[in-house]
């Protein structure tokens, strides 16, 4: 079936530091792949998406591409800000299933 | 600005209680997805719906969950009897699709405790 995994968390950060956080699938098909966000005491929200290889997806500073070759969807930021300290969470839908597939969440936490 | 809404926001309840949470789509949307949210299991599928029919509901414990949607504005997740290990949060989630990738549109959760 399908899986994503991430990498484990957290990363922690000082102010204006650039972000990474690699995300690899494994999947049937051509999924679309997706990067959701939780703040604390909230829900997930949608970040950013790509529907086909080598597409770039953008929000808020945050940018991730399709990799088809790597099968990765690596999320990235040139400077990270305190209000960026959430969990970010890789996920795809469409390979072998219509339902998505979650990876387990990185915890990101930034220091002033 | 369209939101799914979730009630209650923090139930806590004793053991053996019935429990059900309410979720109201985004209008429009014709899938709905139920998840619980834990720190050891991470985000677990429970249930989905579209069009208001069930398609796939292998995630959640059938002896005492129950997930139905009575129309199209309103679903629900019952536990009957409830137990301290049910204690998380638990989220539903709209979209729209006819067998597409999803996109997903997250409530802001029930917080569910039980003693």
């Amino acid at each position: 079936g399908d899986s994503v995994t991430q990498m484990e968390g957290p990363v922690t950060l000082s102010e204006e530091a650039f972000l990474t956080i690699n995300c690899t699938y494994t999947a049937t098909g051509y999924p679309s792949l997706f990067w959701y966000v939780q703040y604390p005491g909230e829900g997930l929200q949608l970040l950013l998406k790509a529907t086909k290889a080598d597409d770039k997806g953008s929000n808020k500073g945050f940018e991730a591409t399709y990799r088809k070759e790597t099968t990765s969807f690596h999320l990235e930021k040139g400077s990270v800000q305190v209000s960026d300290s959430a969990v970010y969470f890789c996920a795809l839908s469409g390979g072998g299933s219509y339902i998505p597939t979650f990876g387990r969440g990185t915890s990101l936490i930034v220091h002033p | 600005d369209a939101r799914v809404t979730q009630t209650p926001r923090h139930k806590v309840t004793e053991m053996g209680q019935e429990v059900t949470m309410r979720c109201q789509p985004i209008l429009g949307h014709n899938t709905v997805f139920w998840y619980r949210q834990t720190m050891m299991q991470g985000l677990e599928l429970l249930a989905y719906f579209r069009n208001r029919a069930p398609l796939d509901d292998s995630g959640m414990p059938k002896d005492r969950f129950s997930a139905e949607m009575p129309d199209a504005t309103l679903a629900t997740l019952k536990i009957q009897p409830s137990e301290p290990r049910d204690s998380a949060v638990y989220f539903c989630a709209s979209g729209l699709g006819q067998g597409g990738p999803y996109e997903q549109y997250f409530g802001p959760g029930t917080r569910l405790t039980v003693t």
